[in-house]
């Protein structure tokens, strides 16, 4: 079975500072990477996921993450944070085969930027 | 035009009843699943769904039964509510092994 951590429990930034959230899997297969977003009181939403191919992947409102294999690493990075950027923040992980195919998520990373 | 849909948002109730939990897709995947997130954030998977079929089943106590009336449903029933059993719930669906999308959630409140 996959697991994945999470390495920063939280991360307080000023607004214009650079991101670099870690995430971390461990599982012997081939692997679809996810980061999703949490905006307080709302649903999960999908900031970018890495299946196969260049393995620095660029999402939405800037972010970007880098899947480095022999690391097992996919931490999101974003240059310039802002306020509009606090929230939640999971990797996940699931099998890329297989018949089950449940996402694994990381403890989550809470994001506070500061105006 | 909402993807993924779930009733009621919130859902305050005793100890001991039984309550349910629906969610929709029209999205047009043939997987769904229902995740558990505890008051600290943390996500884990309960079960999933493929055509109506169950394909993940994970250690939950059998309180909880998933069903999936058609591959656009997969409802939660849960019986003799407990304490614990306090937490948002949520329902994704995705095509087969793709990316998996949220609804917006069911806080359930066991007083």
């Amino acid at each position: 079975a996959q697991s994945v951590s999470q390495h920063n429990h939280h991360v307080i930034l000023s607004e214009a500072a650079s991101l670099e959230l870690g995430c971390n899997y461990s599982y012997g297969g081939t692997v679809n990477l996810f980061w999703y977003v949490q905006y307080p009181g709302q649903h999960l939403q999908l900031l970018l996921k890495y299946f196969s191919g260049d393995p620095l992947v660029k999402g939405i409102k800037g972010f970007e993450a880098e899947f480095i294999k022999s690391k097992f690493s996919f931490n999101l990075r974003k240059p310039s944070v802002q306020w509009s950027d606090t929230a939640e923040y999971f990797c996940a992980v699931n099998a890329a085969s297989g018949s089950a195919r449940q996402l694994t998520f990381g403890s989550g990373t809470q994001l506070t930027v500061l105006p | 035009d909402t993807a993924v849909s779930q009733t009621p948002k919130y859902l305050v109730t005793q100890m001991g009843n039984d309550k349910s939990i629906k969610c929709e897709q029209n999205l047009g995947h043939d997987t769904m699943y229902w995740y558990k997130q505890d008051s600290k954030k943390f996500l884990k998977i309960m079960f999933s769904y493929n055509n109506k079929e169950l394909i993940i089943n994970e250690t939950v106590p059998n309180r909880f039964s998933p069903k999936s009336p058609d591959k656009a449903h997969l409802n939660l029933h849960i019986n003799s509510l407990e304490l614990g059993d306090s937490a948002v719930y949520f329902c994704a669906s995705s095509p087969f092994g793709g990316t998996q999308y949220f609804g917006p959630g069911t806080r359930l409140t066991v007083l």
